[in-house]
């Protein structure tokens, strides 16, 4: 059974310092991961889909790393702001499934 | 570009009682979700469906049913509530022509059973 682990659960920042949000899991047989964010009393936006094929994704200051062979993605977001403050997901997507991480609180203090 | 729409956002419901969650999408998604989360943790799939009539168990079934008349609609119902199914109700669409495609959340329905 695919398990999908985010650590840490919390972190905290002053604004400007870069972010790194870390995703493991068990099973490789994976066709994408994917990166959501969650603004508080919302639902899931996606930011990033890294496909199995795929190394990285980039969209603007976000960055995400896919290492299939290890279980692990790691996605980086540049000059964080305050604005970046909130929930970040990790989901793998196994026969068209996702399976979710706990999530990542992120706070970026001015 | 309403997306994906769930209503209510809020409810309570007694023990016992049964309630339709809906979910209705404009994209022309074939497939569509339900999840679940729950305090601290990641969303877990209920049900799920991969157009208008077809419709499969996910990871937490159990006292749930849906059903997929329309490719819109896809409503999640809950049947003799109990207090364990106190949680965030999310519900998700995703084109089907390629597995390489995002899901689509809505805003979520907040569902407490006293």
């Amino acid at each position: 059974k695919q398990e999908v682990t985010q650590i840490p659960a919390a972190l905290s920042v002053p604004e400007g310092e870069n972010l790194v949000l870390n995703c493991s899991f068990t099973d490789s047989a994976i066709y994408n991961l994917q990166w959501f964010r969650q603004d508080p009393g919302k639902g899931l936006t996606s930011l990033l889909l890294i496909q199995s094929s795929q190394r990285e994704q980039t969209s603007g200051r976000l960055n995400a790393s896919l290492d299939k062979s290890s279980g692990r993605s790691t996605l980086y977001i540049a000059a964080s702001q305050p604005g970046d403050s909130a929930t970040y997901l990790c989901a793998v997507d196994s026969w068209g499934k996702l399976q979710f991480g706990a999530g990542t609180q992120v706070v970026v203090t001015p | 570009n309403a997306g994906v729409t769930q209503t209510p956002k809020f409810h309570i419901l007694k023990i016992g009682q049964s309630m339709t969650l809906q979910c209705t999408q404009d994209m022309n998604h074939n497939y569509m979700y339900w999840y679940r989360q729950d305090p601290g943790m990641g969303l877990k799939l209920i049900y799920y469906s991969v157009g208008a009539g077809i419709t499969d168990k996910g990871e937490v079934p159990n006292g749930y049913n849906v059903s997929r008349s329309t490719t819109e609609d896809f409503p999640l119902r809950l049947e003799l509530a109990a207090p364990s199914q106190t949680s965030v109700y999310f519900c998700a669409s995703r084109t089907g022509n390629s597995l390489n495609q995002p899901q689509h959340f809505g805003d979520g329905t907040r569902l407490s059973i006293l």
